[in-house]
């Protein structure tokens, strides 16, 4: 059974850098074709796409966020790790890490977390 | 990117009665070498995370209801229900994952008439 939870901060302040755990069990990013990405969704609002990493350490990022994300991975402790500079208010959002599979070609997200709420405000 | 507009944004169908969401997508997104559309379908109720109904734009996800059912001619997708029943109430997203940055369309919220 595969599983993903996210951690970090619950609030953070503007122009401060946010960091975000994926941890996740039952699969390995270390030697199975598999992908993480990040996603997030204002409250009320719709998802969005973030960042995704694979097994063989390809990044893809949001167009709009890119200059402002870093995602990476640390297979042996079975994390991913998204950081978010700059934070602003309308960064507010519950932000979602989610699994995907690659079998000749890649998976939509069939595992996803439970999510986390990140409030920005001063 | 890929842009993916959903219609209509918010939808009230009987129950037992049909329901149908669109997803339009702002260019293909067939893979040629396999002949499949990298199209996927969500259901994410309040509180929860979003759930895996569909994906190739027509196989659905193991567990999920056969009242889903997902459709495509070329840019053109839907999801329909064949017969809405209370634990449907949802929000519905697409999402294409043919390239990256893998986007999704901007919901459609769907309620009990």
């Amino acid at each position: 059974q595969i599983t993903l939870k996210e951690s970090g901060p619950t609030l953070v302040k503007p122009t401060q850098t946010l960091t975000l755990t994926c941890t996740f069990s039952g699969l390995s990013l270390s030697s199975t074709r598999v992908g993480v990405a990040w996603i997030r969704q204002p409250p009320g609002k719709a998802l969005e796409w973030l960042a995704h990493i694979s097994w063989n350490n390809e990044r893809y990022y949001s167009s709009s966020l890119k200059s402002r994300l870093t995602i990476t991975k640390d297979p042996s402790k079975n994390h991913v790790v998204l950081t978010m500079t700059n934070m602003d208010p309308m960064d507010t959002a519950t932000y979602y890490c989610g699994h995907q599979r690659y079998v000749n070609a890649w998976y939509p997200f069939a595992n996803w977390g439970q999510g986390t709420l990140v409030t920005v405000s001063s | 990117d890929i842009v993916l507009t959903q219609s209509p944004d918010s939808l009230a169908v009987p129950l037992g009665e049909r329901a149908t969401i669109n997803c339009k997508s702002s260019q293909s997104v067939l893979y040629s070498s396999d002949d499949k559309n990298y199209l996927a379908w969500y259901q994410q109720k309040p509180g929860q995370p979003p759930r895996l109904l569909i994906y190739w734009a027509s196989t659905r996800e193991s567990g999920v209801p056969d009242r889903f059912s997902g459709g495509e001619s070329g840019t053109d997708f839907t999801l329909t229900i064949s017969s809405l029943q209370a634990e449907d109430v949802a929000v519905y997203y697409c999402q294409q994952y043919y390239s990256a940055p893998y986007t999704f369309g901007q919901g459609t919220k769907l309620e009990i008439k």
